[in-house]
């Protein structure tokens, strides 16, 4: 199984400020059929279930705000949330999508400062 | 927009069988492009992929290896609906479950906390 280690567990993070979520997966999740990281970044809130904002590492997802950005590639990735809005308050998870067992960080949780 | 529309019993004996639906709308169980998955999440465990169905010609299923042998994750075309039975549960087994599409889980359901207890 690919284990896929969170870092930091919680962040606090000023209004406005830069928070950076790292992940690294115990090997490579490059999908060779079209060269890019088969890794996602979910956002939850409590009381609902997660919400893609990122996939294929840097591919934000329709919707989602642009100060959300991922970064990354091979085994480490990064979660960049530009300027911390108080509605950005959630656990943020990656997952890899490149082999059974699809597997997940243990996420980190951002709280404004 | 894909959503998802779970139901089943919140509540489930030991030893008995959990089952659980989600019915599609905004898209076909069957399109050749989708992937149709179960995840679920405890305090103890995060998130846990389950498994997942798709179709490609024929219908295929993947499952988690620590589940396998007491999982099963079912499509059902004219209810454009799929489904997830889990055998033999324990009380380990209590979490919230989602059901979600895509190959990188893009929608998901809201989530049925199943508690297995007497």
């Amino acid at each position: 199984d690919i284990v896929m280690t969170q870092s930091p567990d919680s962040l606090a993070v000023s209004l406005g400020e830069r928070a950076t979520i790292n992940c690294k997966s115990s090997q490579s999740v490059l999908y060779n059929s079209n060269n890019r990281d088969s890794l996602a970044w979910f956002q939850q809130k409590p009381g609902q279930p997660p919400k893609v904002l990122i996939y294929w590492a840097t591919t934000r997802e329709s919707g989602v705000p642009d100060r959300f950005s991922g970064s990354g590639s091979g085994t480490d990735f990064t979660l960049t949330i530009s300027s911390l809005q108080a509605e950005d308050v959630a656990v943020y998870f990656c997952q890899q999508y490149y082999s059974i067992p699809l597997t997940f960080g243990g996420g980190t949780k951002v709280e404004i400062k | 927009q894909v959503q998802l529309q779970q139901s089943g019993p919140g509540l489930v004996e030991p030893s008995q069988t959990l089952s659980l639906t989600c019915a599609i709308s905004g898209d076909s169980v069957s399109s050749n492009n989708a992937a149709w998955n179960w995840i679920r999440q405890s305090p103890s465990r995060g998130l846990e992929w389950l498994g997942r169905t798709y179709y490609r010609s024929e219908w295929s299923s993947d499952y988690a290896m620590s589940l396998r042998g007491r999982i099963t994750i079912k499509s059902d075309t004219s209810k454009n609906q799929f489904s997830l039975q889990l055998n033999s549960v324990t009380p380990d087994d209590t979490a919230v479950y989602y059901c979600a599409s895509g190959w990188y889980f893009e929608s998901w359901g809201r989530g049925t906390l199943v508690t297995v207890s007497s």
